[in-house]
């Protein structure tokens, strides 16, 4: 157990819809992350905060929106959601310190599937 | 953001040494090497991460040369547990850059 928790484990949409994915990083972290991985484009960085500031962006789409609140939890938005949509979402937390300069935590992740 | 390249996939059998080599030509100074393992519907964990000469933990040892331009990492007489993916990484990340996954190396350990 990694000590991030996400929830739902599992969400079946139809396409279209908005859905929300929550993260939970471990205790004392304040960076979280969020990842996309479908079979075809493998593990797919989307975007980072770090203590409620956006810190960095990868391939995230449009459609797709996060925020970190101030207890730290963090929420990814997936709106006008399409069949290609439908992967493995996961967050990941770091602590910002200590000697594992790029070790993150990495939660059971949010299976969604877009119909 | 340096990119690295390693093979797609590797057979072993169980007890033997498997030995996954990853090439970061364009690595930056102040990048360090990271190894995670992913198993099926599961996230990365973190396995090793070193920035010169050998690093050893619990559950493997990373080789690095001195011009960084390569990495490799080690498992000990693997078992059929160990069978899942593994991804070379290099980058800082406390310093705000992203971590880049590639496609990594599926590892299957037979009996």
């Amino acid at each position: 157990d990694s000590g991030v928790t996400q929830t739902p484990k599992h969400l079946i949409t139809a396409t279209g819809q908005r859905v929300t994915l929550r993260c939970s990083p471990r205790s004392g972290d304040l960076s979280v992350y969020w990842y996309q991985q479908s079979l075809d484009q493998g593990l797919q960085f989307l975007i980072q905060y770090y203590n409620g500031e956006e810190r960095a962006k990868g391939n995230i789409l449009e459609r797709f929106s996060a925020q970190q609140f101030p207890d730290l939890h963090s929420e990814l938005n997936l709106s006008s959601l399409e069949l290609g949509d439908s992967a493995l979402y996961f967050c990941a937390s770091s602590a910002g310190g200590g000697r594992n300069y790029n070790e993150q935590f990495f939660g059971p992740g949010t299976r969604l599937t877009v119909l | 953001l340096a990119k690295t390249t390693q093979p797609i996939s590797m057979d072993s059998y169980e007890g033997q040494e498997v030995n996954i080599t990853c090439s970061h030509n364009n690595i930056a100074t102040n990048d360090y090497i990271t190894w995670y393992q992913q198993f099926p519907s599961q996230g990365p964990r973190f396995i090793i991460q070193g920035y010169k000469t050998k690093v050893t933990n619990e559950v493997a040892s990373l080789f690095i040369p001195a011009d960084r331009k390569s990495s490799t990492l080690s498992l000990p007489r693997v078992s059929l547990s160990d069978t899942a993916v593994y991804y070379c990484l290099v980058g800082f990340n406390q310093a705000g850059t992203a971590l880049i996954f590639g496609k990594g190396t599926t590892l299957s350990v037979s009996s």
